[in-house]
């Protein structure tokens, strides 16, 4: 089954301790990103890759960092996370070919 | 800088209602638009994707209409069922630059009464 996967779904941490989400597809999809919804805000992008080892900012990368090694990974780093970085983070990745984009199902974090 | 608006933000309907959600966008120089569907605590899920070139698209009891001069999506969906619960959030992407990178409005938060 064609899927983007994110783990963990759920991750309750304080502030300043360093995490990883990771963010997995099986479509071998060239474009890989990641987003923040925040009520009041919707969907904002955070980082994207068009390959691997190709990464760049989307409109919200402070406090963020990412890294495309393999195609089908692509983890979003928080390397000293504050609270206003609790948000719920939705990765997404498509074809340069199809265009349609695939999300995840979503990690919420809370950051104490 | 590209907005995306959808009005209103919430919409309530009896079971079985014709509907039309609305999407609209202030820069007309879109590659595609692509309407998702979202549950409560779950993630996207592509419903449409229109090129630019195109004009509609449709999916069962889905059709979505693009008019890119007038910078306006719509989503019709039809014989409205309380399982079509959920929001519905529609996102343009720039016709230039490699980044696929869409910009999302804040989505119509729709609920179908038995």
């Amino acid at each position: 089954e064609a899927q983007v996967t994110q783990n963990p779904r759920y991750l309750i941490t304080v502030t300043g301790k360093k995490l990883t989400v990771t963010c997995s597809q099986n479509m071998n999809h060239e474009y890989m990103s990641w987003y923040r919804q925040d009520p009041g805000l919707g969907l904002r992008q955070i980082y994207y890759s068009m390959n691997v080892e190709v990464t760049d900012k989307g409109d919200v990368p402070e406090g963020y960092k990412v890294s495309r090694k393999e195609k089908r990974n692509f983890p979003l780093i928080l390397e000293s996370p504050s609270p206003n970085q609790t948000s719920l983070y939705f990765c997404a990745s498509s074809s340069i070919f199809q265009e349609t984009q695939y999300f995840g199902p979503g990690t919420r974090l809370l950051v104490l | 800088k590209q907005e995306v608006t959808q009005i209103p933000a919430a919409l309530s309907v009896p079971e079985g209602e014709n509907l039309v959600l609305n999407c609209s966008f202030t820069d007309s120089a879109i590659y595609n638009l692509q309407w998702f569907r979202q549950d409560p605590g779950k993630g996207l899920t592509s419903l449409l994707l229109i090129q630019s070139s195109q004009r509609e698209q449709t999916s069962g009891r889905l059709n979505a209409s693009l008019d890119k001069s007038s910078g306006r999506s719509t989503l019709y969906i039809a014989a409205s069922q309380p399982g079509d619960s959920a929001t519905y959030l529609c996102a343009v992407r720039p016709y230039t630059g490699a980044n696929s990178k869409l910009t999302f409005g804040k989505g119509i938060t729709l609920s179908v009464r038995p």
